[in-house]
């Protein structure tokens, strides 16, 4: 079945570390993105791509490094610049295009810091 | 200044008590208004996606509209495996962006 796998789906910071989340998808999306998610607020965009090799910051991209060499691959990095990182992290995933527009999202992955 | 609000923040409802939830747009040029449903610790789900005022979807007991201001998404008949929380996000017409509401939490009541 087609979606978007994120990995892992709790993580753990140690202060002065930087990690990675990581977001597949398999439906042959050009656009991706990723979302923050604090408890009574909204997605928070940190980063999207729209084509490979190629990203742009969202709202909230201080602390926060994407790369984009492989278009089935959108992996996020939280630095240790990132002061306060608790949350809960979501990728997703669109074609873009069309009237029939769906945004799909992963399953999420939950950071907390140690 | 795009943006999208939600109200109420939470809604308590007895097992078959039809309501509706708001959606409030101001978004540039907005190509698309999305609406899911969130279930806690996991991602959210698609619903509906609604392009111009006027226009109505329904899937089960949702209904959703969209006018040029707001959009609604109408509950009939509520069950308790319909309670979460429910987003509506706007399409921008340019920069490819999505703008998210904070959220409705549905509490159905058996």
């Amino acid at each position: 079945d087609g979606g978007i796998t994120q990995s892992p789906k709790y993580l753990f910071r140690k202060e002065g570390q930087n990690v990675t989340l990581s977001c597949e998808q398999n439906l042959n999306h050009d656009a991706m993105y990723w979302y923050r998610q604090d408890p009574g607020q909204g997605l928070r965009l940190i980063y999207y791509s729209q084509i490979v090799n190629d990203f742009q910051k969202g709202d909230i991209a201080e602390g926060y490094s994407v790369s984009r060499e492989k278009k089935e691959s959108f992996p996020l990095t939280v630095t240790s610049a990132q002061k306060n990182p608790t949350a809960f992290y979501l990728c997703a995933s669109t074609t873009g295009t069309g009237r029939n527009e769906k945004l799909f999202f992963g399953s999420g992955t939950q950071l907390s810091v140690l | 200044e795009d943006q999208v609000t939600q109200s109420p923040e939470a809604l308590r409802l007895q097992e078959g008590e039809s309501s509706s939830l708001n959606c409030s747009y101001t978004v540039s040029g907005l190509r698309g208004l999305f609406w899911y449903r969130q279930d806690p610790g996991k991602g959210p789900e698609f619903l509906f996606t609604l392009y111009s005022a006027g226009e109505e979807k329904e899937k089960e007991r949702l209904k959703a509209t969209l006018t040029k201001k707001e959009s609604f998404l109408h509950i009939t008949a509520p069950k308790p495996e319909d309670s979460a929380t429910y987003l509506c996000a706007g399409r921008t017409g340019s920069g490819n962006q999505f703008y998210f509401g904070t959220g409705t939490s549905l509490t159905v009541i058996p």
